[in-house]
């Protein structure tokens, strides 16, 4: 089947603006992970979803990113009042059941600059 | 705060086998031993992970310690596409997955 999807690929936008990145994991998955990878650095983890409910928002950098998830299928991560350190790829990943030895599989991320 | 320690880059012949060390000497005994790679500019791919028995399958093996303290991901024979990042990430569940700065693996013709 489909794999992780992800929109937009690219997204330019000014400083100050929000964004809206999108993510469409396997169908039947039930947790969904966000991560941020700054250039030529590892990925850091910014929030977890089982189901609609994120039991760990906890690498949320401010109070400017959010994240849902509705009908335990499409997120939405929000950036508000962007600043130029939000500059980086955004991944997301999907995994059968959360809280167990399963693999994540990978979307191919949005590259996000602000300017 | 890391609980692996990988050498930060390694180079490989083309058909031979790749040899990829991790330590995780504060392992638990709960924890499993995951490896990702990351291909330039791709998100990160899942290759194998296991509890305390060594693992195989289609991409890779992987060999732990008796005593679990270190592992190593092995490559049969490589190819120019395994040029990547490789993770590896000590972690109970896959809620709890961080991922550090990895092995630079280059495979050279």
């Amino acid at each position: 089947g489909a794999g992780v999807s992800q929109s937009p690929s690219n997204k330019v936008t000014e400083k100050g603006k929000d964004v809206e990145l999108r993510c469409d994991p396997i169908s039947g998955h039930t947790a969904l992970y966000w991560y941020r990878q700054s250039l030529g650095q590892g990925l850091e983890f910014l929030i977890y979803f089982q189901g609609n409910s994120a039991p760990d928002k906890s690498g949320l950098p401010s109070d400017r990113f959010s994240a849902e998830r509705t009908g335990g299928s499409v997120s939405t991560l929000t950036i508000q009042r962007t600043q130029q350190e939000d500059s980086a790829v955004y991944l997301c990943a999907s995994s059968l059941v959360g809280g167990g030895p399963y693999e994540q599989y990978f979307g191919p991320g949005t590259r996000l600059t602000v300017t | 705060d890391a609980k692996t320690t990988q050498p930060t880059s390694m180079d490989c012949a083309e058909g031979r086998a790749a040899n990829l060390p991790c330590n995780h000497s504060t392992i638990s005994g709960n924890e499993y031993v995951y490896w990702y790679r990351q291909i330039h500019s791709q998100g990160p791919q899942y290759i194998i992970h296991g509890l305390k028995n060594n693992e195989t399958n289609e991409m890779a093996s992987l060999i732990i310690t008796e005593d679990r303290k270190s592992s190593t991901l092995i490559l049969p024979h490589a190819t120019l596409r395994d040029t990547a990042v490789y993770y590896c990430i000590v972690s109970q569940n896959n809620n709890d997955m961080r991922f550090g700065a990895g092995t630079r693996l280059t495979v050279k013709p």
